[in-house]
């Protein structure tokens, strides 16, 4: 178990740009979850996937926000034309399917600075 | 999912047990009480939860009181690596319908001074 890992865990961005991040899951967890988090503040959930079905979204995803899980295993979030207001950390999380609502398991997230 | 309410700082001696409240008067009989940290710069970091009885692992023990409105987040030798921000989450456990997502307020930030 190598836990969730993300990449980069860095992105420095021209305002209009887009970026993409990538969340590799741990392995056997079908539930994966992005979360962004802002200075100063405890991270705010984004979506959810169960396998490669995206089952909820937060009204924060806006329409420059997508978010893929196309094989069930890793998954991307893309940001379209950033704003400066997209800077923030951006946290993924998988969890099992057990026990109902198991604990979710956090990467070390992915930092970007739009400049 | 229910509201918590933690204080905004605390301080401990390193060596000495760190004991962390949260209240969370408006919780119902499926939700559970989560704790999560997150060391700076870092993702959070599961640390334990709990529904009514009182629960231990390697890292931490939590105790909930009988009519279930408050608990401790208890570190029992806390060292320098555990200075963080606490966050106490209240969420339904059971599957089904509603959403899956963890709710985190501002937490607890925890200083362990040498």
């Amino acid at each position: 178990d190598t836990g969730v890992s993300q990449d980069p865990r860095h992105k420095i961005t021209k305002r209009g740009q887009n970026v993409t991040f990538r969340c590799d899951p741990i392995s056997e967890h079908n539930r994966l979850y992005w979360y962004r988090q802002t200075l100063g503040q405890g991270p705010e959930f984004l979506t959810y996937f169960q396998n490669e079905a995206q089952l909820e979204k937060s009204r924060l995803l806006s329409d420059r926000f997508s978010a893929e899980r196309p094989k069930g295993s890793f998954s991307t979030l893309e940001i379209q034309r950033t704003e400066q207001g997209d800077s923030a950390m951006y946290l993924c999380a998988s969890s099992s399917t057990s026990g109902g609502r198991p604990p979710q398991y956090f990467g070390p997230g992915t930092r970007l600075t739009v400049t | 999912d229910a509201k918590t309410t933690q204080p905004t700082s605390m301080d401990c001696a390193e060596g000495r047990a760190a004991n962390l409240p949260c209240n969370h008067s408006t919780i119902s009989g499926n939700e559970y009480v989560y704790w999560y940290r997150q060391i700076h710069s870092q993702g959070p970091q599961y640390i334990i939860h709990g529904l009514k009885n009182n629960e231990t692992n390697e890292m931490a023990s939590l105790i909930i009181t009988e009519d279930r409105k408050s608990s401790t987040l208890i570190l029992p030798h806390a060292t320098l690596r555990d200075t963080a921000v606490y966050y106490c989450i209240v969420r339904e456990q059971n599957s089904g319908a509603g959403s899956y997502q963890l709710t985190f307020g501002k937490g607890t930030k925890l200083s362990v001074i040498p």
